[in-house]
């Protein structure tokens, strides 16, 4: 079973540019999420969808950070414009909640630096 | 507020013997617990779970251990080995969140000695 992928794997901008990143989660999940981890904390919750709808973004900077999954498939989360506190990690996830299960499925993850 | 804490940012053990590594939370709603591990330039994967209807659960070296009166959590790897060097997040998810949505400690970073 093919797992979460997640390109690019690194990226470099300069502030004020912008910059997006793609997410195919494992086949059948339905359920896909975005995180932020900057270097030494945990992963941060920016956005979760269930199939191609929104259920919590209520950690996204919605002024520069939007996210979509059209098709209740690939996602893609896009950054306009960048700071340099945006610099970090961004992780896809995938889950299939399902008989009290909850664990996530992590992609490889984007390093993003902005400078 | 950190609702995850994991207070001690790195543990040192020989191998061979146990690695304990802990995690406190103060949420009450918090009703299942995760851990995950997360190897260098690699997305976290996941471990072990535990339900808050359990004070254990156990599988192979792996055991995490539960308090709910303390609201603290422990996972134990025993015997530790060098690949077992890594670092560790626990993650607990509110019975009245999204079903899925986890929140995250800050992470351990567990090193292994041959």
């Amino acid at each position: 079973e093919a797992g979460v992928a997640q390109s690019p794997r690194y990226k470099i901008i300069e502030k004020r540019q912008s910059v997006a990143f793609w997410c195919n989660p494992i086949s059948g999940h339905a359920t896909l999420y975005w995180y932020q981890q900057i270097l030494g904390q945990g992963p941060k919750l920016l956005i979760q969808f269930q199939n191609n709808g929104v259920v919590d973004d209520s950690q996204l900077p919605k002024d520069r950070f939007s996210a979509e999954r059209l098709k209740g498939v690939d996602s893609t989360l896009k950054i306009q414009p960048a700071k340099l506190e945006d610099s970090a990690v961004y992780l896809c996830a995938s889950s299939l909640v399902a008989r009290g299960s909850y664990e996530q499925y992590f992609g490889p993850g984007t390093r993003l630096t902005v400078t | 507020d950190q609702q995850v804490k994991q207070n001690s940012p790195s543990l040192s053990v020989q191998e061979g013997r146990i690695s304990i590594l802990n995690c406190d939370y103060t949420n009450s709603m918090f009703d299942y617990f995760l851990w995950y591990k997360k190897y260098p330039a690699e997305g976290p994967t996941f471990l072990i779970s535990i339900s808050s209807i359990k004070d254990k659960n156990e599988d192979g070296r792996f055991t995490v251990f539960l308090n709910k009166s303390a609201k603290h959590l422990s996972l134990h790897i025993v015997p530790s080995q060098p690949g077992d060097s890594a670092v560790y997040f626990c993650a607990a998810r509110a019975i009245n969140t999204n079903a899925g949505k986890s929140t995250f400690g800050d992470g351990t970073t567990l090193t292994v000695k041959p």
